[in-house]
């Protein structure tokens, strides 16, 4: 199994301010026939379920706040919020989708400072 | 629109059986391309992927699970049914049914249904 961990654990930051989150995995998730990453970023907040935010590493799903990036490649990725608002507090998990199992970091808490 | 929507017991004993059933909306699992699947959330912890069903009745589960699952779908009723055989009480969680398609990939759940909390108690 691709084992994803996350950095940090949590985090506070001000509103106002970037919060980077990063992502590793075990094994690269790059694809080398498409050179695509299969690594997705969700956004969970509480009380309900995970809303897919990135795909592709640094595609935007429909709909998400520019402020929300993605970059990486291999093993390494970051979900970067450009200026935190109130209602990005959350807990953010990334995934794989290059191997089964398909599976999730851990999850990182973004809380406000 | 899409929807997703888990049911099934609240409360499970150990060893007992579980089955969730999902009933979706805005897609069908006649088309090609599409799927949906299990992902299951401990209180307080992270994600697990569990089982994912394709249109054409192809299964994938997770593999330290697998021996204990089962997937089938009800096309004419827009449902899919998971068992999860002998449960455990580290089995509670959260049970979220999602949709996933070749349009972005399988893999990528676009779609999660609200969640349904299963506890595992005597």
């Amino acid at each position: 199994d691709i084992v994803m961990t996350q950095s940090p654990d949590s985090l506070a930051v001000a509103l106002g301010e970037r919060a980077t989150i990063n992502c590793r995995s075990s094994q690269s998730v790059l694809n080398s026939s498409n050179n695509k990453n299969y690594l997705t970023w969700y956004q969970q907040k509480p009380g309900q379920p995970p809303k897919l935010l990135i795909y592709w590493a640094s595609t935007r799903e429909s709909g998400v706040p520019d402020r929300f990036s993605g970059s990486g490649s291999g093993t390494d990725f970051t979900l970067t919020i450009s200026s935190l608002l109130a209602e990005d507090v959350a807990v953010y998990y990334c995934q794989q989708y290059h191997s089964l199992p398909w599976t999730f970091g851990q999850g990182t808490k973004v809380e406000i400072k | 629109q899409i929807t997703l929507k888990e049911s099934g017991p609240t409360l499970v004993k150990p060893t007992q059986t579980l089955t969730l059933t999902c009933t979706f909306s805005g897609f069908s699992l006649h088309t090609s391309g599409v799927s949906v699947g299990w992902i299951r959330q401990p209180p307080g912890k992270a994600l697990e992927w569990l089982a994912l069903i394709y249109w054409d009745d192809d299964k994938r589960y997770s593999p330290s699970l697998k021996s204990r699952l089962t997937f089938a779908k009800d096309t004419s009723k827009n449902q899919v049914v998971l068992t999860v055989t002998n449960m455990d009480p580290v089995d509670t969680a959260t049970y979220y049914c999602v949709h996933s398609s070749n349009v972005m990939a399988f893999g990528v759940f676009d779609y999660w249904g609200q969640g349904t909390l299963v506890t595992v108690s005597s």
